[in-house]
């Protein structure tokens, strides 16, 4: 069970929208700023956001990010066939000292 | 171009023990924080291990704490993970990853570690 909690699943029909959301608590998300990686198949994981809601150079305005509290999201909008990956929301965890913490990772499937 | 260029898994039997290694290169290497990160076969993201540019502070997963190290060499542009008393359940692809404003902003490839006998 990962420190992060993510739906193991989410689907839209291209064109359309989603949210994947990302829980945490206070010595995590609630106090450390929140990335988010999309793994497409049998590749390596790439940065999305990070800092919350910051999109690295050559990341689509399509991928934004969010976070509330003790609570993140992250938002895909125009889905397209290429958007079918793992995403991963990950932070920091304060509580003992600073170790890094993902998600549990979340299927993505466009209809 | 930021390159990370992980190398040194493989095959080994339970109780063994295994070095990878992650050649940087594209970037003062010497500047950053790096980290391990694993992927068990079919699962999630697990973060391994961090250690700060200079050496100074280094932290471990529970996981693997006391079996694991982690290491670096700014002269070379190089990243270390000395693996001893492997279990099956640290068969895995291990990421090496470079951190950068507070997230794990670039990856290498991986490499895959198989603990088995």
């Amino acid at each position: 069970q990962s420190v992060l909690t993510q739906p193991p699943s989410v689907s839209a029909a291209p064109g359309q929208k989603v949210t994947i959301s990302c829980s945490g608590s206070s010595s995590n998300i609630g106090n450390n700023y929140v990335s988010w990686y999309q793994q497409l198949p049998g590749t390596a994981p790439k940065l999305l956001i990070y800092e919350n809601n910051k999109r690295p150079s050559g990341i689509p305005d399509r991928f934004s990010g969010s976070k509330s509290g003790t609570s993140a999201t992250l938002g895909i909008t125009g889905l397209q066939t290429g958007d079918e990956a793992d995403y991963y929301c990950g932070t920091w965890d304060s509580s003992l000292s600073a170790e890094g913490v993902f998600g549990g990772g979340t299927k993505l499937t466009v209809l | 171009e930021v390159q990370l260029v992980e190398s040194g898994g493989g095959l080994v039997k339970p109780g063994g023990s295994l070095r990878l290694s992650c050649a940087a290169s594209g970037f003062t290497f010497s500047s950053y924080s790096m980290n391990w990160v694993r992927q068990a076969p079919g699962k999630g993201l697990e973060w391994v291990s961090s250690i700060s540019s200079s050496s100074s502070y280094i932290y471990y997963a529970d996981s693997v704490k006391g079996r694991f190290t982690i290491s670096r060499d700014n002269a070379k542009n190089s990243l270390y993970l000395q693996m001893n008393s492997l279990r099956a359940e640290d068969t895995a692809v291990y990421y090496c990853a470079r951190v950068l404003v507070s997230s794990w902003y670039t990856w290498g490839q991986g490499t895959l570690v198989t603990v088995s006998s």
